[in-house]
């Protein structure tokens, strides 16, 4: 069966430090990888997504990069964290596009 | 532009109603329609997809039906549960967009 990890789960930072989130996949080769992030009192907002190796489409302009290094791990990084960085991060995975998607546990992530 | 519109917010009801959670979207065009469920500070949970071309789908004590033309759906649940209380988002796969809208959720709680 498969499985989707985070780590870690909570993180604190200061404004200005660099960030990196790690999201990896099992049992399953070449899924579709995403990066979404919740804040409070707001929908999901997605990020980043992947459909392979080294491709990444960003959603919105902002602070954050992402990498997908090899097929089933995703990471999410910044260079110097934001206040409004602050938030839950979910990564989450798909067999093709408009399928189902599944969730990891996510990461807060919480900017001082 | 996509969006999606959860009513209500919030909804507290007695152990053993049934209810129905409802969601709204403003562009009909969509491939699929996805209930999630979400328990505080933890990842989604799948529970049903429903293809543009389905009207409802059934799981359990979960039923979401679909009306694309009018851009809705609704999610009845039956005999509610204290294991039942969570937030219930809802989300649509647009193929303009290629990528999932998600509302913002109906925070259920379920009590004895």
């Amino acid at each position: 069966s498969q499985t989707i990890h985070q780590w870690p789960a909570t993180l604190v930072q200061p404004v200005g430090s660099p960030l990196s989130l790690e999201c990896t996949v099992e049992g399953t080769s070449n899924p579709n990888l995403y990066w979404y992030r919740q804040a409070a009192g707001r929908g999901l907002q997605l990020l980043f997504y992947s459909v392979g190796i080294g491709q990444i489409s960003s959603e919105v302009p902002q602070n954050l990069s992402a990498s997908r290094p090899q097929d089933r791990q995703f990471i999410l990084s910044s260079k110097k964290l934001l206040l409004s960085d602050s938030g839950f991060y979910l990564c989450a995975w798909s067999g093709v596009q408009r399928e189902t998607q599944y969730f990891g546990p996510g990461t807060r992530l919480l900017v001082l | 532009k996509q969006e999606v519109t959860q009513i209500p917010a919030a909804l507290s009801v007695p152990e053993g109603e049934n209810l129905v959670l409802n969601c709204s979207f403003t562009d009909s065009a969509i491939y699929n329609l996805q209930w999630f469920r979400q328990d505080p500070g933890k990842g989604l949970t799948s529970l049903l997809l429903i293809q543009s071309s389905q009207r409802e789908q059934t799981s359990g004590r979960l039923n979401a039906s679909l009306d694309k033309s009018s851009g809705r759906s609704t999610l009845y649940i039956a005999a509610s549960q204290p294991g039942d209380s969570a937030t219930y988002l809802c989300a649509v796969f647009t193929g303009t967009a290629s990528k999932l809208t998600f509302g913002t959720g109906t925070r259920l709680q379920v009590t004895l």
